[in-house]
């Protein structure tokens, strides 16, 4: 089955550290890959593909097929990045389309 | 406003009383999710439809749940009997579909309290 593990609940940085938020999935096919933010009382948004090989307010992440993980990081964390981080994909080439997530992370950057 | 619209924001209902929730998605956008998410978790996948089709419903979707799409524009999410386990938020997102970009676009959500 596909799955979407996020194994910290909670990362704490200072303002200025770099980052890295953890995301391994499972599955056997060709995932599309996603980030989700959500910032205190907004609602869920997309923060970035792996397709689209961009950088978002400074965030990147690289799909690695071989230890199938999708980590996301930040050299230099700012206060507004402090918020929940969901990985999430799609199992294309299966049986469904259906977005799966992780239990998410959430990022705390102290000033 | 051409976001996902959900209605209502908040629910409170009695335990054993039968609610409804709506979906306005984007309006071009083919692909509707249902899904729930209770405190600490992520986002748990309940149902998803192109266009009226419902492709496929999680086994946390019980037959108190049943969901509609009934002319691939809104959707309607309702559960009978509610339980206090059925607390949580019901979050719906939609995607524009087959060839066209993969992003989720959600809704506030619907909070839902049994008591």
């Amino acid at each position: 089955a596909q799955r979407v593990t996020q194994p910290e609940k909670l990362l704490s940085v200072f303002k200025g550290a770099p980052v890295e938020l953890k995301c391994n999935y499972s599955y056997s096919g060709s995932p599309e890959l996603f980030w989700y933010v959500q910032y205190s009382r907004q609602r869920l948004q997309l923060l970035l593909r792996h397709i689209s090989r961009e950088s978002i307010k400074g965030f990147t992440a690289d799909l690695n097929k071989g230890e199938t993980s999708f980590h996301l990081k930040k050299p230099f964390a700012q206060e507004e990045d402090s918020a929940m981080y969901y990985c999430a994909l799609i199992p294309y080439g299966g049986a469904t389309n259906k977005l799966i997530f992780g239990t998410g992370t959430l990022l705390a950057v102290q000033p | 406003d051409t976001g996902v619209s959900q209605d209502p924001r908040h629910k409170i209902t009695k335990r054993g009383q039968n609610v409804t929730f709506r979906c306005d998605p984007i309006s071009e956008h083919n692909r509707l999710y249902w899904y729930r998410q209770t405190l600490g978790q992520g986002p748990e996948f309940l149902t998803y439809f192109q266009n009226e089709a419902q492709l496929e419903k999680s086994r946390l979707l019980s037959d108190r749940f049943s969901a509609e799409r009934p002319k691939g524009s809104f959707s309607t999410l309702e559960i009978q009997r509610t339980e206090q386990g059925d607390s949580a938020m019901y979050l719906c997102a939609s995607i524009l579909g087959p060839g066209g970009r993969t992003e989720a676009f959600f809704g506030q959500g619907t909070r839902l309290t049994v008591v």
